[in-house]
């Protein structure tokens, strides 16, 4: 089945500090590639998402690239902020089925 | 807010018991899919309704059980409950069963299973 690696947590940065959390996937196919935020006690919500190799998700700084040769989805933010204190998890979806990474922890300090 | 509603926010129970968890989607969602997030488990698909037909089956224990009705709202059903069924349960639905769409959360339930 598929299956998320995703970098471990927890991470703990200072305002304006570059962000980057690794995520890995093994899929039959190709599949559409998620990352969800989950802020202190809500649900999940999209954070961005990329449908085929080479696309590049874009949302409130953040960034990742369809990475196919390497089944690759990382995540990154050039300069963070305390609102960005989240638990972050990766998830590529397959025959309809969202599979999470075991999510990361991101604490930003001011 | 995502406009997915669960009811009750939070549950308590005793062990043995049955509980439903209520979900509402999106005006005009279809799909509506359940999540279980527990902190040994993480957070794992059980299964998605599409226009009142199941179409996909996750991690979903035979103790559990889901159906959407004529107006597209969702109940999961837990029963026999035990100890390790104590996590929080999230409701999601997106427009069409597309996997390109993005998924809309609920708050979530928790339930508590003393």
């Amino acid at each position: 089945g598929d299956s998320v690696t995703q970098m471990e947590g927890p991470v703990t940065l200072s305002e304006e500090a570059f962000l980057t959390i690794n995520c890995t996937y093994t899929a039959t196919g190709y599949p559409s590639l998620f990352w969800y935020v989950q802020y202190p006690g809500e649900g999940l919500q999209l954070l961005l998402k990329a449908t085929k190799a080479d696309d590049k998700g874009s949302n409130k700084g953040f960034e990742a690239t369809y990475r196919k040769e390497t089944t690759s989805f990382h995540l990154e933010k050039g300069s963070v902020q305390v609102s960005d204190s989240a638990v972050y998890f990766c998830a590529p979806v397959n025959d309809y089925k969202l599979s999470f990474g075991a999510g990361t922890t991101v604490t930003v300090r001011a | 807010d995502s406009g997915v509603t669960q009811t009750p926010k939070h549950l308590i129970t005793a062990t043995g018991q049955r509980v439903t968890l209520r979900c509402s989607p999106r005006s005009g969602d279809l799909s509506v899919y359940w999540y279980q997030q527990s902190l040994d488990q993480g957070l794992q698909f059980l299964i998605q309704y599409y226009n009142g037909e199941e179409r996909a089956k996750g991690n979903i224990l035979e103790r559990f059980s889901a159906q959407q009705f004529p107006d597209l709202h969702s109940e999961l059903n837990l029963s026999s409950l035990e100890l390790g069924d104590s996590a929080l349960y999230f409701c999601a639905s997106s427009p069409t069963g597309s996997e390109t769409y993005e998924q809309y959360f609920g708050p979530g339930t928790r339930l508590t299973v003393t």
